[in-house]
């Protein structure tokens, strides 16, 4: 139980288009997704924290108009990297809880974004 | 900045040993989590461990929290060539602010 599935797992793109990365809890219902990027050999960094029917909360540095996160159920969000450049190139990481960023978080898989 | 320091960064041990991982904290928590994370994956969860709480075991892991020293250690034992990973702390703090520590990469020899 508690799978969460991302897509794409890879995606290459060129600068200046916009990738749409999806997360699904794929067992059970998730009150509360979260948006972590990682850099090589570093720790995950929480981006935004996104509640089902509301506006994400993203954390401090973190451009909203450049992350566009949206949540449309309980099973899904979507992370869109707007007007993407090579900076934004990383591995994006999502996870689900049944409540919130406290408990036990299910991460998914994690998509690899290279903009070129 | 994150809320979690680990040490070591690195470590390397022979399959069948312990292995030891620290992790150092600044502010009061709820609960303090383990994850598990191979190279190029997304993370698994390990344990919870909540602030009142001192020490937890889960098969061959074991948990132990000290609020007043703001550290937590993971213990593996009789560790196998699978165990290696990275290894993250999370904290939740009082203010409900969620940081990841700095992880500490394990390997295990066969």
């Amino acid at each position: 139980g508690a799978v969460v599935s991302q897509h794409p797992s890879r995606v290459i793109c060129k600068s200046g288009t916009s990738v749409k990365i999806e997360c699904r809890s794929l067992d059970f219902q998730a009150t509360t997704m979260f948006w972590y990027r990682q850099f090589p050999k570093q720790s995950l960094m929480l981006m935004a924290t996104s509640n089902e029917g509301s506006k994400a909360t993203y954390e401090q540095g973190v451009e909203k108009d450049k992350f566009l996160i949206n949540h449309a159920s309980l099973t899904l969000s979507t992370l869109t990297v707007t007007s993407a450049h090579p900076e934004d190139s990383s591995f994006y990481i999502c996870s689900a809880s049944t409540s919130g960023r406290g408990e036990t978080q299910y991460f998914g898989p994690g998509t690899r974004l290279l903009v070129l | 900045s994150q809320q979690g320091e680990e040490d070591p960064q690195a470590l390397s041990i022979q399959e069948g040993e312990n292995a030891t991982m620290n992790c150092s904290y600044k502010t009061s928590i709820n609960n303090l989590q383990w994850y598990r994370q191979n190279s190029g994956r997304g993370l698994v969860h390990l344990i919870l461990i909540r602030s009142n709480e001192r020490e937890k075991h889960s098969g061959r892991l074991r948990v132990t929290l000290d609020t007043s020293k703001k550290s937590s250690s993971l213990l593996i034992t009789a560790s196998r060539a699978a165990d290696t990973a990275s290894y993250f702390c999370a904290t939740t703090s009082v203010g409900n602010q969620f940081y990841f520590g700095t992880g500490t990469s394990l390997t295990v020899i066969p």
